[in-house]
């Protein structure tokens, strides 16, 4: 079934290691995200990329860094974790970049807990 | 700033109707979105307004008015599996997606 696969599910990690979430899609879209959820705040987006090769910073961007080296890849790393990072994140893709009207598709989410 | 406000949580019975409100305040409109969100898992897309007035589809119907920063989301003949998060969440003048906090729907027999 074509969708986004995000890994790992769940991770306990402590502070200060460096982590990478990945994030694969094979609808071939364009534009992929990645947002977190915390209790009581809707998802907040931290970074984006509209197509392969380039990359925008979103809304918490902050200890947060990603790539785009082609379209079906979007890993998100934490560089030295913190316990404010923990939360459950979630790769999304829509079919256009973020300036059109597309739905998003979103992978299961990661949950991750920083000690 | 931006904000999207939705109540947080409400309860109904299954078999009957009820309706999620959403309003907001943001810099530009691109549009309006509804998700669903059962419990440890995705959301997965509703309904999208951009216009004025109600879109229906099946069950579930979503009515936008911009003038008012509102909208609400109706679902009909509810049954248990609807229990679940809705998420509603609209696009800026910069097209960027601002989340509601969603609303927990339960669904009690």
């Amino acid at each position: 079934i074509a969708g986004i696969t995000q890994a790992p599910t769940s991770q306990i990690l402590a502070a200060g290691r460096r982590m990478t979430l990945r994030c694969t899609q094979d609808m071939r879209h364009n534009a992929m995200y990645w947002y977190r959820q915390d209790l009581g705040l809707g998802l907040r987006l931290i970074h984006y990329s509209n197509t392969a090769g380039t990359t925008g910073k979103g809304e918490v961007p902050d200890g947060y860094s990603v790539s785009r080296a082609n379209t079906d890849d979007f890993p998100l790393t934490l560089a030295s974790a913190v316990p404010s990072q923990t939360s459950v994140y979630f790769c999304a893709s829509s079919e256009g970049d973020s300036g059109e009207t597309g739905e998003l598709f979103f992978g299961e989410g990661s949950r991750l807990t920083v000690l | 700033g931006q904000n999207i406000d939705q109540p947080t949580e409400m309860t109904a019975t299954e078999g009957a109707i009820v309706q999620i409100n959403c309003t907001y305040q943001t810099s530009g409109f691109n549009g309006l979105f509804w998700y669903q969100q059962h419990a440890g898992e995705a959301p997965t897309f509703l309904s999208y307004n951009v216009l004025d007035g109600l879109e229906e589809k099946g069950r579930f119907s979503s009515f936008l008015s911009r003038s008012k920063g509102y909208s609400y989301l109706l679902l009909k003949e509810l049954q248990m599996k609807d229990s679940a998060s809705y998420l509603c969440a609209v696009k800026d003048s910069n097209y960027q997606l601002i989340w509601g906090a969603g609303t927990k729907l339960i669904i009690k027999p």
